[in-house]
């Protein structure tokens, strides 16, 4: 079984500045790992994913992740945000092999001019 | 192309109703998922089919709950004698076979007055 845990329910940042949201996650086996967004009244979106290979994965809209083993963290950033990055994110998980994700509580982040 | 589709966008329903979410997954998606977002939470997964195999019916919280899919198109979920903690966001997802990449329709939002 997997599990996903989002350490920051909100994060409030200024346009143009760095972000970083959380995400770790907790599996006895090999998974495939995952960041959705969902903008406001919108449904979800995926912004990257890592299967294999590189450690550090680019996805839309200038957000990169980097995928620790050691650490079992997967962790969004974005060097300077800008107000349309205002979303609630999501970081998911799934087995290798198994289809179904589980998914963190999600990552509020609000960005202010 | 057309993504997924959910009908009702919203439902208002009395205690003790029984309730039923439609999903059009992608033309050609042989996998299609349920999941569910309660009110400031992550998803959930519900229930996942491919294909012509057995359903995972693993996240299912009660017998009250329940889903069909007719070949490789639409899927129903049926909610029985709803209470309010089934007040939430039901979204749908479908994938390619194989694929990595679950695709999500706007979702259906359950209100149990």
């Amino acid at each position: 079984a997997q599990s996903v845990t989002q350490l920051d329910s909100q994060v409030p940042v200024f346009e143009e500045a760095p972000v970083e949201l959380r995400c770790n996650y907790s599996s006895s086996v090999s998974v495939y790992l995952f960041w959705y967004v969902q903008y406001p009244n919108q449904g979800l979106q995926l912004l990257l994913k890592y299967l294999s290979g590189s450690t550090l994965v680019k996805g839309i809209n200038g957000f990169e992740a980097e995928f620790n083993k050691s650490q079992t963290s997967f962790h969004l950033r974005k060097p300077s945000v800008h107000i349309s990055d205002t979303a609630e994110y999501f970081c998911a998980v799934s087995g290798k092999g198994a289809q179904k994700l589980v998914f963190g509580q999600g990552t509020r982040l609000t960005i202010n001019p | 192309g057309a993504g997924v589709s959910q009908s009702p966008s919203n439902k208002v329903t009395e205690k003790g109703k029984d309730v039923e979410l439609r999903c059009d997954p992608i033309s050609g998606h042989t996998a299609l998922y349920w999941y569910r977002q309660r009110l400031g939470q992550g998803l959930e997964f519900l229930i996942y089919f491919q294909g012509n195999s057995a359903p995972d019916k693993s996240g299912l919280p009660s017998d009250r709950f329940s889903a069909e899919r007719t070949g490789e198109s639409v899927s129903t979920l049926t909610i029985q004698r709803t209470q309010q903690e089934d007040s939430a966001v039901y979204l749908c997802a479908s994938s390619l076979l194989g694929g990595t990449e679950q695709f999500f329709g706007p979702g259906t939002r359950l209100t149990v007055l």
